[in-house]
C-alpha cells in the first residue's frame, strides 16, 4: 500500500537549534517525494522536492531508499520557520499522497 | 499571484442542503484535485481529474461529486449524503511531473 507517515504531530524547538522533521513512505515503485509548507494565513506551497537536491530556506531533505525515508532538516531553526509541514509522495501518474503533517513551533 | 482561485472563502450549509465549492485555475494545468484537510489527518484526496470530462474518486469520495467540463474549472459539490462535511477544502492543480499548486481553500461549516 502507498503510505506516507509523519510520526510527529508537533515539534517544538528553540531558535538556533537543529530541527529534523521525519517522513517515512511505503511505495513499491520509484518514488517522487516532496515537502510542502503552510505558513500562518498563507496557502500550502512547495518547499522542496527530492529530485532537485537543493536547499530552500536552509532546509534540505535526502531520499534514503534503504530506510524509505525523506526527513527534512535544518541546522539552525528560525522563528519564521514555524509552520505546518507536509511530506508527500507522488505515486505514479497524477496521484499524490500526503502525510498527516507536522506542526513546527520555533521558540524564541 | 493568481493561479488557483477558490470561492467562497467561507461557506455555511444547512442540514439536507447541497453546496458547491468553486475552483478555477489559469495555469493551463491538465490535472486538478480536491482535498479535505482536517486537524491531525493531513490532506485526504476526495476527487481528481487528469483531463477534461474525466475524473476519478479519491480516498474519501462518498458524499461528494465533481464535474470537469472545462480545463480551467473543477467544482466540488458537497451533498446531503456527506454526514460530516465541516472541514477545510483545498483545490490543487498540476501539469506533468510538476508539484501541485494550491488555492487558498474554502472553510465549510454546518448551520
Amino acid at each position: 500500500a502507498q503510505r506516507v507517515t509523519q510520526p510527529e504531530k508537533l515539534l517544538s524547538v528553540f531558535k538556533g537549534a537543529p530541527v529534523e522533521l521525519k517522513c517515512n513512505y511505503s511505495y513499491s515503485g520509484s518514488p517522487e517525494l516532496f515537502w510542502y509548507v503552510q505558513y500562518s494565513r498563507q496557502r500550502l506551497q512547495l518547499l522542496l522536492r527530492h529530485i532537485s537536491r537543493e536547499s530552500i530556506k536552509g532546509f534540505t531533505a535526502d531520499l534514503n531508499k534503504g530506510e524509505t525515508s525523506f526527513h527534512l532538516k535544518k541546522p539552525f531553526a528560525q522563528e519564521e520557520d514555524s509552520a505546518m509541514y507536509y511530506c508527500a509522495l507522488k505515486a505514479g501518474g497524477f496521484k499524490t499522497i500526503f502525510g498527516a503533517g507536522t506542526r513546527l513551533f520555533v521558540k524564541a | 499571484d493568481g493561479g488557483i482561485t477558490q470561492s467562497p472563502k467561507y461557506l455555511f450549509r444547512k442540514e439536507g442542503q447541497n453546496v458547491t465549492l468553486s475552483c478555477e485555475q489559469n495555469l493551463n494545468h491538465d490535472a486538478m484535485y480536491w482535498y479535505r484537510q482536517d486537524p491531525g489527518q493531513g490532506l485526504r484526496l476526495i476527487y481528481y481529474s487528469q483531463i477534461v470530462n474525466d475524473f476519478q474518486k479519491g480516498d474519501i469520495a462518498e458524499g461528494y461529486s465533481v464535474s470537469r467540463e472545462k480545463k480551467e474549472s473543477f467544482p466540488l459539490t458537497v451533498t446531503s449524503a456527506q454526514k460530516n462535511p465541516t472541514a477545510f477544502y483545498l483545490c490543487a492543480s498540476t501539469a506533468g511531473n510538476q508539484p501541485q499548486h494550491f488555492g487558498d481553500g474554502t472553510r465549510l461549516s454546518i448551520l
